[in-house]
């Protein structure tokens, strides 16, 4: 079945202390993988596409990467506003609907 | 930046009572989703819709639940009879394309009493 896991689970880190967070995945065919922010008691904002393996995309201190087993979501230099639960998620085999990973909740101290 | 709204952004209900959430999807967008997350845990998907008809549901969605565009704008997810277990935060989500990412709205907060 296809499944999308990430990990850590949680991460804390000092602000300025870079890190990276996992999203690995199993799917016969990728059409995409998407990273999300979400901040407690809110929707899901969109951050990043990722279509084939070698693929990056930056915005900010954030840069996703993509290969054929995992993306990663790299954070340089974070600050205490780049607290949040990022997730990741993809396309459920032929379909629309997104399978999102748990999440992983970021706190970033100053 | 055109964005995804949702409302009420709260809705607490009695079990057995029926809701309607309501949404209005990014202005030239085709595709539209509702998911749900319940507290603690993952965005699950609940359905998508295309061209005024269903073309994807989950085993959540049962006949309790239905979907409706009533307009050129709106986009609403009505749930009949509420369960306890209905309680959770709803997102819908509009997409301009089936293969592209999905834009969430802020979610409406159900609590079913």
């Amino acid at each position: 079945e296809d499944q999308v896991t990430q990990s850590p689970e949680a991460l804390r880190l000092q602000e300025g202390e870079s890190s990276s967070l996992n999203c690995s995945y199993t799917v016969s065919g990728l059409r995409g993988l998407f990273w999300y922010r979400q901040d407690p008691g809110k929707g899901p904002e969109f951050l990043f596409t990722l279509y084939s393996a070698g693929e990056e995309k930056e915005k900010e201190r954030l840069k996703a990467t993509l290969t054929k087993k995992e993306s990663f979501l790299h954070i340089t230099a974070p600050k205490p506003e780049d607290s949040a639960t990022y997730l990741c998620a993809m396309p459920y085999r032929g379909s629309e609907k997104l399978v999102f990973g748990k999440g992983m909740k970021l706190t970033v101290n100053p | 930046e055109p964005e995804v709204t949702q409302t009420p952004s709260h809705q607490v209900t009695q079990m057995g009572q029926e809701v309607i959430l309501r949404c209005v999807p990014i202005s030239n967008h085709l595709y539209f989703y509702w998911y749900r997350q319940i507290l603690g845990q993952k965005v699950e998907f609940l359905v998508s819709f295309y061209n005024n008809e269903i073309s994807e549901k989950s085993e959540i969605f049962d006949d309790q639940f239905s979907v409706e565009r009533p307009d050129g704008s709106n986009f609403t997810l009505k749930i009949r009879s509420t369960k306890l277990e209905d309680s959770a935060m709803y997102f819908c989500a509009s997409s301009i394309d089936r293969a592209n990412e999905q834009f969430f709205g802020p979610g409406t907060r159900l609590t079913v009493l």
